[in-house]
């Protein structure tokens, strides 16, 4: 079975500055996707970024963007210039490769943004 | 075009009781999956579906069922309702399920809270 850490329970910026949240995950699988999701107090968790394993190059999204070390099997995920609506609880999950859409999520990492 | 809708928003159950949760997924896609949140934890898999078969379950007791209808609406089940079932209780469509298909993305509902007492 694969499990997703995120071993920050609590990350609070700076408007405007930058902040990374660290995400380990553990897998036997060489093929896989790895996501970032951002779950607001509306409750709807909303993808903000998503990598695949076989690339090596790390993915970006605007202002979002991870470092993805597959070999150490790390997930990291970088805002810049922090905004005050991306106040939220923040998702790592896996989707290992098959005939499903399964996602295996860790327990979140909420950020606060300080004005 | 409307995003994925679950009803209802909030629920109070007791214990023992049965609930069902709908959801309707994006115009268009065929597969719904089903999650459960407890409390500051990560969603849960519980189900599966596409094309009205059970494509995937989680690690959930018998109490948990669910079906998908043709219009490729679901509901989720929860028979002989416990305490630790209390949880925000998440659907989510795709357009397509399997590997390999293109960039299909997983969208969500907004969730049913519910509350077992």
């Amino acid at each position: 079975a694969q499990t997703v850490t995120q071993s920050q329970p609590e990350m609070s910026v700076q408007e405007a500055e930058t902040v990374t949240l660290s995400c380990t995950y553990d897998t036997s699988e060489s093929d896989y996707y790895l996501f970032w999701y951002k779950q607001p107090p509306s409750r709807q968790m909303i993808l903000v970024i998503r990598q695949e394993a076989y690339k090596q190059q790390n993915a970006t999204e605007n202002r979002f963007s991870v470092n993805f070390q597959k070999a150490a099997k790390s997930f990291s995920l970088k805002i810049s210039d922090s905004q005050l609506g991306d106040a939220a609880m923040y998702f790592c999950a896996y989707r290992t490769r098959g005939n499903d859409y399964k996602l295996s999520f860790g327990a979140g990492t909420t950020v606060t943004v300080r004005a | 075009d409307a995003g994925v809708t679950q009803s209802p928003t909030h629920l109070i159950k007791t214990r023992g009781q049965h609930v069902t949760l709908r959801c309707s997924p994006i115009s268009g896609h065929k597969s719904v999956s089903w999650y459960q949140q407890v409390l500051g934890q990560g969603p849960q898999f519980i189900f599966q579906y596409y094309e009205k078969e059970e494509r995937g379950r989680g690690n959930f007791p018998d109490r948990f069922s669910a079906r998908q209808f043709p219009n490729y609406s679901s509901e989720l089940n929860v028979n002989a309702l416990l305490l630790g079932d209390s949880a925000l209780y998440l659907c989510a469509s795709s357009l397509v399920v399997g590997w390999g298909r293109g960039n299909e993305k997983l969208f969500f509902g907004s969730g049913t809270q519910l509350s077992v007492l």
